[in-house]
């Protein structure tokens, strides 16, 4: 099946500092992927959706100069959090869709753990 | 928009019996219907999926039934194990795919 591969699992970083996420896709293309924030005990929500070559695409409510999303090949999309504070603290996890496979089936990474202090 | 819900919330069953969760759908253009397992501190795995034009699926001890009219849709494990206890999110997304719009999820435990 295919892989898609978030680096790193587990971060811890000071309060104002910024932190980047990469995910990639190990063995097929991929020109969209998604980033979610989950909190403790509850969902995946949307934050944004990736696509290679273009802009992000915001969901209502989050901040675009505050979760900075780029996606400049077919198999790599990175999440920077800029300046990030205590509240930014929560699981993110990326996702990716085969563009040479119909459907609609998307691949998870593993997720990142960031801890602000 | 599209609106997922799932339930129950929670789930304990006795190992060997049978699990169900169920889901509603709002939007009547969702046509593809997967379901996640979620282990603590890891991403979600798909474990099975469903498209519209099918009112069932199975996949050795997981099932998935959609009933379109009624929009709504359920995952059945039998002969549950230790190993299933996870969190299960159920989704939905149209045919653009654009995105898929996840439920609340289960937090399924298997009592041995």
């Amino acid at each position: 099946g295919a892989v898609v591969s978030q680096h790193p699992s587990r971060v811890i970083c000071k309060s104002g500092t910024s932190v980047k996420i990469e995910c990639r896709s190990l063995d097929f293309q991929a020109t969209t992927m998604f980033w979610y924030r989950q909190f403790p005990k509850q969902s995946l929500m949307l934050m944004a959706t990736s696509n290679e070559g273009s802009k992000a695409t915001y969901e209502q409510g989050v901040e675009k100069d505050k979760f900075l999303i780029n996606h400049a090949s077919l198999t790599l999309s990175t999440l920077t959090v800029t300046s990030a504070h205590p509240e930014d603290s929560s699981f993110y996890i990326c996702s990716a869709r085969d563009a040479n496979r119909a459907g609609e089936k998307l691949f998870f990474g593993s997720g990142t753990q960031l801890s602000v202090l | 928009g599209e609106n997922v819900e799932q339930h129950p919330s929670t789930l304990s069953v006795q190992e060997g019996d049978s699990a169900v969760i169920k889901c509603t759908y709002s939007d009547s253009a969702s046509n593809y219907f997967p379901w996640y397992k979620q282990e603590l501190g890891k991403g979600p795995q798909l474990i099975i999926d469903i498209r519209s034009n099918v009112g069932e699926k199975k996949d050795q001890r997981i099932a998935v039934t959609l009933n379109k009219t009624a929009k709504h849709f359920s995952l059945h494990i039998t002969e549950t194990q230790p190993e299933d206890s996870a969190v299960y999110f159920c989704a939905a997304s149209d045919s653009s795919a654009s995105k898929i719009i996840f439920g609340s999820g289960t937090r399924l435990s298997i009592r041995p």
